[in-house]
Formats: C-alpha cells, sequence, structure tokens
C-alpha cells in the first residue's frame, strides 16, 4: 500500500520550455505532498509543499513562478518547470506526508 | 541550522563483512531516524526506521540510535556486492522537518 507513481519517468525538453510532471497517490488520498530536488551526487533537497485545494509552500531559495505546483485534487499534484534552462536538469521525486516512500522519480534533462 | 551529517564517502567493503555508516545529527529534539538505499538513478528506498534508542535488526540490518550522542548508525552485515549504493540518513527534527544527510556511498567489493 501507499504507493506514489510520478509521470513521466524521464523527460528531455528544449530550452525556454515548460514542462509538466505528475505525482500521484495510487491507494490513498494524499492531503499533502512534498516535491523534492535531487542533482548528481548530492543529497534530496524539499523544494516545495503542496496542499490540496490551498497554495503551496516553497522552501528558501525557490522560485515560485519558475516551479509552479497544482494540487487540485487527493490524489494528484503537478510540478511544472516553466522556461526550462539547463541548470534545471535534474531528478525531481516527490512524497507523501506521512508515507515514508517516494515516488520513483522525473529524470528531466533540458537541452 | 538544523544538519545532518554523513561521510560521503565511498566506504570500499569485502563481501561478507560487515559495513558500518553513520549519521549524526544536530537537532537534539529530533523524533525519528529513517536509512533510505539509493541506487544510481533511482528513488531512494526506505530500509528502516528508528525511533528508540537502541538496536533495531530487521534481517541484514541493524540500525542504531544514540540520542545523547545525537547518532544514528546502520550495520549491514554479510555484505553482498548487490548492497553497493549510496546510504541516505533522514531526520525528523523537532518541527517535524525531514531533513537529509548528503549521503554515503558503499561500495562492496567481491
Amino acid at each position: 500500500g501507499a504507493v506514489v507513481s510520478q509521470h513521466p519517468s524521464w523527460v528531455i525538453c528544449k530550452s525556454g520550455t515548460s514542462v509538466k510532471i505528475e505525482c500521484r497517490s495510487l491507494d490513498f488520498q494524499a492531503t499533502t505532498m512534498f516535491w523534492y530536488r535531487q542533482f548528481p551526487k548530492q543529497s534530496l533537497m524539499l523544494m516545495a509543499t503542496s496542499n490540496e485545494g490551498s497554495k503551496a509552500t516553497y522552501e528558501q531559495g525557490v522560485e515560485k513562478d519558475k516551479f509552479l505546483i497544482n494540487h487540485a485534487s487527493l490524489t494528484l499534484s503537478t510540478l511544472t518547470v516553466t522556461s526550462a534552462h539547463p541548470e534545471d536538469s535534474s531528478f525531481y521525486i516527490c512524497s507523501a506526508k506521512g508515507q515514508p516512500h517516494f515516488g520513483p522519480g522525473t529524470r528531466l534533462t533540458v537541452t | 541550522q538544523k544538519e545532518v551529517e554523513q561521510n560521503s564517502g565511498p566506504l570500499s567493503v569485502p563481501e561478507g563483512a560487515i559495513a558500518s555508516l553513520n549519521c549524526t545529527y544536530s537537532d537534539r529534539g529530533s523524533q525519528s531516524f529513517f536509512w533510505y538505499r539509493q541506487y544510481s538513478g533511482k528513488s531512494p528506498e526506505l530500509i528502516m526506521f528508528i525511533y528508540s534508542n537502541g538496536d533495531k535488526e530487521d534481517g541484514r540490518f541493524t540500525a542504531q540510535l544514540n540520542k545523547a550522542s545525537q547518532y544514528v548508525s546502520l550495520l549491514i552485515r554479510d555484505s553482498q556486492p548487490s548492497d553497493s549504493a549510496t546510504y541516505l540518513c533522514a531526520v525528523k527534527d523537532s518541527n517535524y522537518q525531514l531533513i537529509w544527510g548528503a549521503g554515503t556511498k558503499l561500495i562492496i567489493k567481491p
């Protein structure tokens, strides 16, 4: 139980375009989800906390206008990387509050 | 600033030996402690969690917590090549925030 899925698992996009990443709770309802980013050979860094029906909370240094989060239902949170640049290339991972397991992650490469 | 410290490694251990991974944390009010294993290009997977002082065993894995000294460790007995990965320590602090260590890369040599 408590499975979190992500889509897509990997994506390549051109600089300047936007990319949407989905995080779904498959067998439970998640009122709060977390979005992490991990650069190569670095640890996980919490980007933002996604709250169903309200605004997301962003960690210091994370641009809310660049990383748009929508948590419109109890089973889906989306992260949209707007106007992506090569430095946004990273591994994006989500998890649900109260659950110890992570989604499988999304590898984003911006060319 | 609350911190979780791990030696980045790599830690090289012969197959069959005991691998010992250590983690220290700064927030004395931390309540929960987690060990994750992360293979390259994959999401971290939970191995063990511990709340109380002492040892917690699960198969070949033992988590050890010492709140007075503010460290938590993970022992892997009978190490296998498949145990080669990066091990992440995470601590839920007094504000219930999950603080991550940078991870220790473990290499099990056949």
